[in-house]
């Protein structure tokens, strides 16, 4: 059974600073990642998207990485504002599915 | 382009009562999603749907029901509704494969609490 957890569940930062949110699974028999960003009382956003062939995406500030083998994916944010203010979930779509397992989610909190 | 429009946003429904979800994609996305989200927790695929007509079970299905009638229209039904169905649920669709930063396209969700 697929099982995907996010560290850590929240985190706090100032303005300016770079972070690693992370995200692992279990089962590496996957075909792709997606990194959503949610803020409070709204629905998903896609942030990036890595195919299981893929081992790195960007987007502006945002760079996700996949490291298939070892069942883990970070998503990277360059110098953080507080727009980026926002939980982050992770998900991972298993080979020969079309169901999204998603993490709990990281709570971001940037505070200038 | 609306994307995937979910409604009612908010809805209290009382004990014993049945309601129906709307959900509806202007994206001529072949495969659509129902997820419950709980405070705090992830989210978990209730019903999923592959085209029109075919329907199947996700990981929390009992209570639901759902139907495809068209590629656009995606129902989420919750008969004899409980205080264990209170929750945020969400529509999704994607499109087969999914294309390079865009899998899947999420509605904006409808807020549900059962008393």
């Amino acid at each position: 059974k697929q099982e995907v957890t996010q560290i850590p569940a929240a985190l706090s930062v100032p303005e300016g600073e770079n972070l690693v949110l992370n995200c692992s699974f279990t089962d590496s028999a996957i075909y792709n990642l997606q990194w959503f960003r949610q803020d409070p009382g709204k629905g998903l956003t896609s942030l990036l998207l890595i195919q299981s062939s893929q081992r790195e995406q960007t987007s502006g500030r945002l760079n996700a990485s996949l490291d298939k083998s070892s069942g883990r994916s970070t998503l990277y944010i360059a110098a953080s504002q507080p727009g980026d203010s926002a939980t982050y979930l992770c998900a991972v779509r298993r080979i020969n599915t079309d169901k999204l397992i998603f993490g709990t989610g990281t709570r971001l909190q940037v505070f200038p | 382009n609306a994307g995937v429009t979910q409604t009612p946003k908010f809805h209290i429904l009382k004990i014993g009562q049945s309601m129906t979800l709307q959900c509806t994609q202007d994206m001529n996305h072949n495969y659509m999603y129902w997820y419950r989200q709980d405070p705090g927790m992830g989210l978990k695929l209730i019903y999923y749907s592959v085209g029109a007509g075919i329907t199947d079970k996700g990981e929390v299905p009992n209570g639901y029901n759902v139907s495809r009638s068209t590629t656009e229209d995606f129902p989420l039904r919750l008969e004899l509704a409980a205080p264990s169905q209170t929750s945020v649920y969400f529509c999704a669709s994607s499109a087969y494969p999914p294309k390079a930063n865009y899998g899947y396209t999420f509605g904006s969700g409808t807020r549900l609490t059962v008393v």
